[in-house]
């Protein structure tokens, strides 16, 4: 069974301390997301990777930046948490983009509440 | 112009009846399209993909898709309580998978 993992569900952070949310998946994909999801604003995307080392921004990267070390995995680090970005962020991973039957697989989602 | 739009919501209609969601995209480079639910509080899942012109049925759900319209939709006939949802509109543009905003959707007994 596919998975993809996100370690924190549910976290409380002090505004200006730094964050760290890991996504994990065992599928060997290449390309993995993350999204933040607000009411009414729907998906949207913050950075994502298509390769061991790359990343590229996605529409709103502004306050965040990203590692990835492994294949299997992609974090996404908040540098000076504040309360805007008070939210739940959602990863994702597929094998590809772009062409046929490439199943977009998402993790259950981190609730991040910055006070 | 954003990437990917969804008809506003939200969208109630009767159980039994058919529900018809909307979403339109802008880049005509675009080669796969997916509908996704996402219960609330939960994280999406997904329903029906399609990458070819025309329609894709699967059980009570068909999506439409127009690439020369640009314009792809999710028909769910029969709707029934447990589809209350909210209803993500997914392209695949190159290289970055973009949503629509959502389209929430209510069901009434």
């Amino acid at each position: 069974d596919v998975k993809v993992t996100q370690s924190s569900r549910y976290l409380v952070k002090r505004t200006g301390e730094k964050v760290f949310l890991e996504c994990v998946q065992d599928m060997d994909h290449e390309n993995m997301f993350w999204y933040r999801q607000d009411p009414g604003l729907g998906l949207r995307l913050i950075y994502f990777s298509y390769d061991v080392k790359m990343k590229e921004k996605g529409d709103i990267p502004e306050g965040y930046s990203v590692s990835r070390e492994k294949k299997e995995r992609f974090s996404l680090i908040l540098e000076s948490a504040s309360t805007n970005q008070t939210s739940m962020y959602l990863c994702a991973s597929t094998f590809g983009v772009g062409g046929y039957g490439n199943t977009i697989y998402f993790g259950e989602g981190s609730w991040l509440t910055v006070v | 112009q954003k990437e990917v739009e969804q008809n506003s919501g939200p969208l109630s209609v009767p159980e039994g009846a058919i529900a018809s969601l909307n979403c339109t995209y802008s880049d005509r480079g675009s080669q796969s399209f997916f509908w996704y639910r996402q219960y609330s509080g939960k994280s999406p899942e997904l329903i029906m993909s399609i990458y070819s012109n025309g329609d894709k049925e699967d059980g009570r759900f068909t999506a439409q898709l127009n690439k020369a319209s640009q314009y792809v939709s999710l028909l769910i006939r029969d709707s029934q309580p447990s589809d209350s949802a909210t209803y993500l509109c997914a392209v695949i543009p190159s290289s970055r998978l973009t949503f629509g905003e959502g389209t929430q959707l209510t069901v009434n007994p």
